[in-house]
């Protein structure tokens, strides 16, 4: 049974241009969840998909959007990188349900914005 | 003031070792309380999960909650090597439709010695 699946693991931008991360959620799972978690810090909630469409987003600017797929793969856009966009981002899923059971989260994608 | 408050550490101890981790919060709302581990480039992997106020014990880890006190715990007993990581607490407050995010602490590193 394949977990979260996320791409790219890494990848380096420059400041001003544009990344989108993608994440296929464990079999079953139909709700996904964005976390960016800077280092040395505990991962910060960005935005939430069911049903493509975003249910709830966190304190993040607009420079961050989404996408869920009918499949319910999701993606992640930034927009306009800057410095501060280099951190760990880490996809979630699981099923409205058993939410507080706990999310299943991928390995992550390490952005580094040089 | 942040949601959720977590010593960052680092924590050393010996092998065999009882650990205690904690977590205070300001949120009353919240309802359901996690401990995630997280190892190092990683994303983090649910240990256990509680319902309100009390304990519950898997094997040699024990989660305590007292919301009276806004405090949560997670004891762990005769740590081993493998336990060395970091151990994120998490919280959510729940509600219909499980369209609630989770808010992480920073994350408490562990080592333990052999």
């Amino acid at each position: 049974d394949a977990g979260v699946t996320q791409s790219p693991t890494h990848l380096i931008k420059t400041r001003g241009q544009q990344v989108t991360l993608r994440c296929s959620p464990k079999s079953g799972h139909d709700t996904v969840s964005w976390y960016q978690q800077a280092l040395g810090q505990g991962p910060q909630f960005i935005f939430q998909y069911y049903e493509e469409e975003e249910r709830q987003r966190g304190n993040f600017p607009d420079r961050f959007s989404g996408h869920q797929f009918p499949n319910y793969s999701s993606e992640l856009n930034v927009n306009a990188l800057l410095l501060g966009d280099s951190a760990l981002y880490l996809c979630a899923s699981s099923t409205p349900d058993r939410f507080f059971y706990g999310y299943t989260f991928g390995s992550g994608t390490r952005l580094t914005v040089v | 003031q942040k949601e959720v408050e977590q010593d960052p550490g680092p924590l050393s101890v010996p092998e065999g070792a009882i650990v205690s981790l904690n977590c205070t919060y300001s949120n009353s709302a919240f309802q359901y309380f996690m401990w995630y581990r997280q190892y190092s480039r990683k994303g983090p992997e649910l240990l256990m999960y509680t319902y309100s106020s009390g304990n519950k014990e898997d094997g040699r880890f024990t989660a305590q909650v007292d919301k009276s006190s806004k405090y949560i715990s997670l004891f762990i007993r005769d740590s081993q090597p493998s336990d060395s990581a970091t151990y994120l607490c998490a919280m959510s407050a729940g509600g219909s439709g499980g369209y609630q995010k989770v808010t992480f602490g920073t994350g408490t590193k562990l080592q333990v010695i052999p």
